[in-house]
């Protein structure tokens, strides 16, 4: 079975720019996450699309970021504009249910620099 | 609000040594708790679950309502543990993971 597929790897921008990020889930999970990953942190959820529907978007700063998944399969996550601060490893993870006791599967992450 | 603390960043012991990775958290529900780990070049994965009451490559992790604690701990440290381990509390009602910032495990020769 593949696993979780992200892109890119690793992505170096300059402050007030934009980029954006892909993550394909594991095929058949309905539940996809975004998390954020600051150096010497763990991972913060961002927002958590069942289907194509956001099921918890409570700590995504909507200000800038925002994320989709139209199809209810690939997502993707936008910065716009980036700040200095956002420079982490966003991991994208799928699941079969909601319920995260069925267990998670982790994508390889981007690490983005905002320079 | 929920939080989850583990206080070391780094933990190093020699290869057969006991570990104890610590993990202390503060919930008003009723907890369930995790341990996430994430090898070299690896991608992030589940290690265990307390409800499950599992042992995963040697490990174990009790859940201390008491102390709010749930330490992973390993009788014998095996080079291949060298790794970063995240403890992690289900909220939200099953849906939504805190984790703690890490403690990174060095197991040397």
């Amino acid at each position: 079975e593949a696993g979780v597929a992200q892109s890119p790897r690793y992505k170096i921008i300059e402050k007030r720019q934009s980029v954006a990020f892909w993550c394909n889930p594991i095929s058949g999970h309905a539940t996809l996450y975004w998390y954020q990953q600051i150096l010497g942190q763990g991972p913060k959820l961002l927002i958590q699309f069942q289907n194509n529907g956001v099921v918890d978007d409570s700590q995504l700063p909507k200000d800038r970021f925002s994320a989709e998944r139209l199809k209810g399969v690939d997502s993707t996550l936008k910065i716009q504009p980036a700040k200095l601060e956002d420079s982490a490893v966003y991991l994208c993870a799928s699941s079969s249910t909601p319920d995260v006791r069925a267990g998670q599967f982790f994508g390889p992450g981007t690490r983005l620099t905002v320079l | 609000a929920q939080r989850v603390t583990q206080p070391e960043k780094l933990l190093s012991v020699f290869k057969g040594a006991p570990v104890e990775l610590k993990c202390n958290y503060s919930y008003s529900g009723s907890p369930e708790l995790f341990w996430y780990v994430q090898y070299s070049r690896q991608r992030l994965q589940l290690l265990l679950r307390h409800i499950s009451r599992e042992s995963i490559k040697g490990f174990t992790a009790d859940l201390n309502k008491g102390e709010t604690s749930f330490h992973l701990k390993k009788p014998f440290a095996q080079e291949e543990d060298s790794a970063m381990y995240y403890c992690a509390l289900l909220t939200g009602g099953g849906n939504k993971l805190t984790f703690g910032t890490g403690t990174q495990l060095k197991v040397e020769l």
